[in-house]
């Protein structure tokens, strides 16, 4: 199966800042790729697929980039909501896997 | 609005059987595949299997391949997933997601608010 690697583990931004999440897949999945963030006690919500298309009533500030086995997101302008863990997954190759995951927390 | 409401938390001993239910609302049930997804405590997320409501067919992750069930009930628009013969490494959040797409895409649009699944002597 597909091993996904995001990094770093652990992001400390300020709010306002740029934050930027990496997202590695151990073969290409081409575009196929989602990202979803999750707050502590709540199930998680999803935010990109297809790499860069924001889900649903997803803000502006998140955007998605990258194909085969580099993918990027970058929240433009950290909220206070945005605080909260992030995951990649992929859905190219059975099964569907996910990352680690990315906290993002604040500096 | 689409819905999925998860039943409650359970503790169950070591080789037991859980069957955690996901009560769907907002759509129509048959027309969206239903995936399972757990989470241990403080750890990511595991992808375990999903089943079609129209057909009932399933499609497990080889590593629950044995254990897992996935059925429902498509009078009450309810999915279901049962594990056997539970270890304490089953300790878990078990959550229902709904797929995005009337074409299956294996990401998940929504979820339920998850039950967690003690497992314990």
């Amino acid at each position: 199966e597909i091993v996904m690697t995001q990094s770093p583990a652990t992001l400390s931004v300020s709010p306002g800042e740029r934050a930027t999440l990496s997202c590695r897949a151990s073969q290409s999945v081409s575009s196929n790729l989602a990202w979803y963030q999750q707050k502590p006690g709540q199930a998680p919500r999803l935010l990109i697929y297809g790499a860069s298309t924001r889900a649903t009533g997803i803000p502006a500030r998140f955007s998605g980039s990258g194909s085969g086995t580099e993918f990027t997101l970058t929240i433009s302008s950290l909220q206070s909501e945005d605080f909260a863990v992030y995951y990649c997954q992929q859905y190219n190759n059975w099964p569907p896997t996910f990352g680690g995951g990315t906290k993002v927390e604040i500096k | 609005q689409v819905q999925l409401v998860q039943s409650g938390a359970e503790v169950k001993k070591p080789g037991a059987s859980v069957k955690v239910s996901c009560k769907a609302s907002g759509y129509t049930f048959t027309g969206y595949y239903m995936h399972w997804v757990r989470q241990a405590p403080g750890q990511g997320l595991e992808w375990m299997g999903r089943i079609n409501p129209n057909s009932g067919g399933t499609n497990y992750a080889q590593k629950f391949q044995g254990r897992v069930t996935m059925t429902r009930d498509t009078s009450i628009s309810t999915a279901y997933m049962e594990l056997s013969r539970l270890r304490s490494d089953d300790t878990a959040v078990y959550y229902c997601a709904r797929d995005r797409g009337v074409v299956v895409t294996a990401t998940f649009g929504y979820w339920g608010q998850g039950t967690l699944v003690t497992v314990s002597s």
